[in-house]
């Protein structure tokens, strides 16, 4: 089945604390890409790659860091410098960076 | 003024109505637009995707873009409970990778 997985869908953390969240994808795409998803806000671009061992900062890059060593895979970090982590990420990725097919997500409550 | 403007409802209609789904946008380098279905918690769902101006139909959805009013539409026939979701559309210019998203319209179906 090919798809996108993000990993775990539920994360619960102390403030403070750095936290990674998983995304893998067996598309063969080239372009991976996280969004943040806060209720009335949308969707925000956090951070995006369109190629191994490259990324872009989005709008809201602040308090986040990513690393893309494999196509298949595209970590998010978020780290203790993010004010207000508490939100629903969302993976991305695209093959011509057109249309973008999105992961299950993952809820991160930071207490 | 946002770059793009999508009323969040809530819209509540009876099954088998006909929904409007709407969205206006002020970049007229807008070229890709897209529309998602989002369920509670869940990742957006790809619906529709088009090009430039015209309709695309797919089954029980059609596609509107209308360029020179810098106007999107998707209309869903005959609506059915399980269309009770939240819609969000997206769009794209040619030359960059990231999409604007409007932040979605919130419809339910009743039966």
């Amino acid at each position: 089945d090919g798809g996108i997985t993000q990993s775990p869908k539920y994360l619960f953390r102390k403030e403070g604390q750095n936290v990674t969240l998983s995304c893998e994808q067996n598309l063969n795409h080239d372009a991976m890409y996280w969004y943040r998803q806060d209720p009335g806000q949308g969707l925000r671009l956090i951070y995006y790659s369109q190629i191994v061992n490259d990324f872009q900062k989005g709008d809201i890059a602040e308090g986040y860091s990513v690393s893309r060593e494999k196509k298949e895979s595209f970590p998010l970090t978020v780290t203790s410098a993010q004010k207000n982590p508490t939100a629903f990420y969302l993976c991305a990725s695209s093959m011509r960076g057109d249309e973008q097919y999105f992961g299950p997500g993952t809820r991160l409550t930071v207490t | 003024q946002k770059e793009v403007e999508q009323d969040p409802g809530p819209l509540s209609v009876p099954e088998g109505a006909i929904v409007s789904l709407n969205c206006t946008y002020s970049n007229s380098a807008f070229q890709y637009f897209m529309w998602y279905r989002q369920y509670s918690r869940k990742g957006p769902e790809l619906l529709m995707y088009t090009y430039s101006s015209g309709n695309k139909e797919d089954g029980r959805f059609t596609a509107q873009v209308d360029k020179s009013s810098k106007y999107i539409s998707l209309f869903i026939r005959d609506s059915q409970p399980s269309d009770s979701a939240t819609y969000l559309c997206a769009m794209k210019n040619q030359a960059g990778t990231a999409l604007i998203f409007g932040k979605g319209t919130t419809l339910s179906v009743s039966s």
